[in-house]
């Protein structure tokens, strides 16, 4: 059973980048049509899709996230990492990484999370 | 912008049927996803594909669509059931941006 494991800093200062890295475990990144995601959710407030990659290093992202968010992948060591620049307060949320399925059905592109870390906080404070 | 909107909060005894409501534009075409999450988790994925339920998810759980909305049922609705729920879906850009409803909290009690 696939199972996936946000790590990185809990702390980062103002303006820095923000760098996290989900590890996969129980399978491998490359098998199947999936996609990798980030999504964060600020305390007590809703969930945020940040943007997704394939393992062919296709990237789709949030626009409003867009000029500030990098996501790759990296298929030797099984994992996908998330940076995030020039941060701010309001970018003080837990991270969760997920696994994304695409379907073609009816004539559209569906995507879904159906695998997702325990999510890991990040504070942005100096 | 491709919005999904959901009432903020739903309230039931236990026992009784609540319903969570996901309205959007698109959804007469694209029905969205449904996720629990409890206090302190990661979302759990309830409903896929307007109406399944993935394994585990008890069958009182269930998914419907008409017109823009969709809705989530859960019939006799029990304590474990207080959670938070999000519908999901992307919009029909090339890009596939991934949309979450504002979520709704369910109390039961």
């Amino acid at each position: 059973q696939v199972q996936l494991q946000e790590s990185g800093p809990g702390l980062v200062k103002p303006s820095q980048t923000l760098s996290l890295t989900c590890t996969v475990s129980g399978g491998s990144i490359s098998s199947g049509s999936y996609y990798w995601s980030w999504i964060r959710q600020p305390a007590g407030k809703g969930l945020e899709w940040i943007g997704r990659i394939y393992t062919s290093g296709s990237t789709n992202y949030n626009p409003s996230l867009k000029s500030r968010v990098t996501i790759s992948v990296d298929t030797s060591k099984n994992q996908f990492s998330l940076k995030l620049s020039s941060v701010t307060a309001a970018d003080t949320a837990v991270y969760y990484c997920a696994r994304e399925v695409q379907l073609w059905l009816f004539g559209y592109y569906y995507y879904y999370m159906d695998v997702w870390g325990k999510g890991t906080t990040v504070t942005v404070s100096s | 912008s491709y919005e999904l909107t959901q009432p903020p909060s739903v309230s039931v005894s236990p026992g009784q049927t609540a319903r969570i409501t996901c309205s959007g534009d698109a959804l007469p075409k694209k029905y969205p996803y449904w996720y629990q999450q409890k206090s302190g988790q990661a979302p759990v994925l309830v409903i896929y594909e307007d109406s399944k339920r993935p394994s585990g998810i008890p069958e009182r759980f269930s998914g419907s669509s008409s017109g823009t909305m969709a809705t989530l049922t859960i019939s006799g609705a029990q304590v474990e059931d207080e959670a938070d729920y999000y519908c999901y879906s992307t919009d029909s850009s090339g890009n596939h941006r991934g949309v979450f409803g504002g979520g709704t909290k369910l109390t039961v009690l």
